[in-house]
Parts: structure tokens; sequence; C-alpha cells
């Protein structure tokens, strides 16, 4: 089974600083991977995902992720944070042998100070 | 305006009693989930159904219970079995395809006590 890590339970980044959040997963084929957001007391939204092609992929919001797969990983990137930005931040991996099931990472919760 | 509802947004029961949380999603999409947010625990999986009068349980289902009888609805029952039911629940859906997003509903902030 497939299982996702979010080593960052809190982060605190500076508006117009750049972020990053890690993610790494393990599973034994090629990954579906997804990042949503998730404002309090709200659902998630969909930031963007990965299953196939190039390796950076570009979202909304200005948010970007790059999958690597020597490192198991597929890190959120944003070049300079908005204060809209303070939100709860979730990788998910898809396994296409298990019924398009999602897992979830923990969760990473980013905080922006002026 | 597509989308998934979930009502209502704050629910509170006494314990030893079942309340039932309602979903519904006018999307046309085929699958549907119940997942149960923590904090600090990301979302777990309580049940899924892909298709109508078809549901799987997921990795918590103790103490829950769902159906779907309609493409567009899957309530979900939190039973009085469930030891700990005091918890964020959010409701998704999706097309049966593993590159699809999930489209997730507002969440039911549920309180027993």
């Amino acid at each position: 089974a497939q299982s996702v890590t979010q080593p960052d339970i809190h982060i605190t980044v500076s508006e117009g600083a750049s972020l990053e959040l890690r993610c790494n997963y393990s599973y034994g084929a090629t990954p579906y991977l997804f990042w949503y957001v998730q404002s309090p007391g709200q659902g998630l939204q969909l930031l963007l995902k990965y299953f196939s092609g190039d390796t950076l992929v570009q979202g909304i919001k200005g948010f970007e992720a790059e999958f690597k797969r020597s490192q198991s990983s597929f890190n959120l990137r944003k070049p300079s944070v908005h204060w809209s930005d303070a939100a709860e931040y979730f990788c998910a991996v898809g396994d296409s042998s298990e019924d398009y099931k999602l897992s979830f990472g923990a969760g990473t919760t980013v905080t922006v100070r002026a | 305006d597509g989308g998934i509802t979930q009502s209502p947004k704050y629910l509170f029961r006494k314990e030893g009693q079942n309340v039932t949380l309602s979903c519904e999603q006018n999307l046309n999409h085929d699958a549907m989930y119940w997942y149960r947010q923590d904090p600090g625990q990301g979302l777990r999986l309580i049940y899924y159904s892909q298709i109508v009068n078809d549901f799987q349980k997921g990795d918590i289902a103790e103490g829950y219970s769902v159906s779907r009888e309609k493409k567009e609805s899957f309530p979900l029952t939190v039973t009085s079995a469930q030891k700990n039911p005091t918890a964020f629940y959010l409701c998704a859906s999706s097309r049966r395809q593993i590159w699809d997003e999930q489209y997730f509903g507002p969440g039911t902030r549920l309180t027993v006590t």
C-alpha cells in the first residue's frame, strides 16, 4: 500500500518570501500525486496534480511542484507568498490498483507573517 | 453551479445517539468518499462507493455506516458504537479514473458530548 509523509508539521514564512513544502511517498509503481489546500473550517481544493509527462507541474494560485522519482518526492513551491496562502496543505498519492483511493499526508500548516 | 453540499455545517449530539451526515453532489460523479479529519492526522478514509448500491470500507469504518441508493447522495451515519465520534467530516466525489481529482464538500463538524 502507498503512504505519504509530510515532514514539516508547521512552517512560518514572511509575506513575499519563497515557500517549499516537502512531500515524500512510498509506492512501488508510478504514483499519481496531488497537492490540496484547506482553509480553516473548509473543504479541500486541488492545487495541482501529476500523473505523467513533465515532472515540473504548474498549478493554481502561483504554485508549482516537482516530481523526483529518485527521491520519491513531490515538493510544492511558491516563489512569493501572499498572506492569503496561510492554510493547511496536504499531499496525496493515488494507487491505480486500489480502487481510485487516495492516501493523504498529515498536512503542513503554513503561517504567513507580515 | 456544480458542486458538493454537506449539511449541516455544525452538528451536536449526545453520546449514545446515532447521527446522519448528508452529502449530495451534482457533478455526475460515479465515486464518492467519506473522510474523517482530526488535528495532526490528515484525512482518513471511512467508506467509499464507486457505483450506486455498492460501497466498501475504508481504513476506519468501525462505528460508521453508509448507503448509496442514488448516484447523487452518499449519507454517512455515525453510530453509537463509534468510540470517539467528535471530528470534522469531509465528503468528496470523483470520476472513476485515478488521475482525476476528488472534489470536496465544505465539511460537517460533529461534536458529541
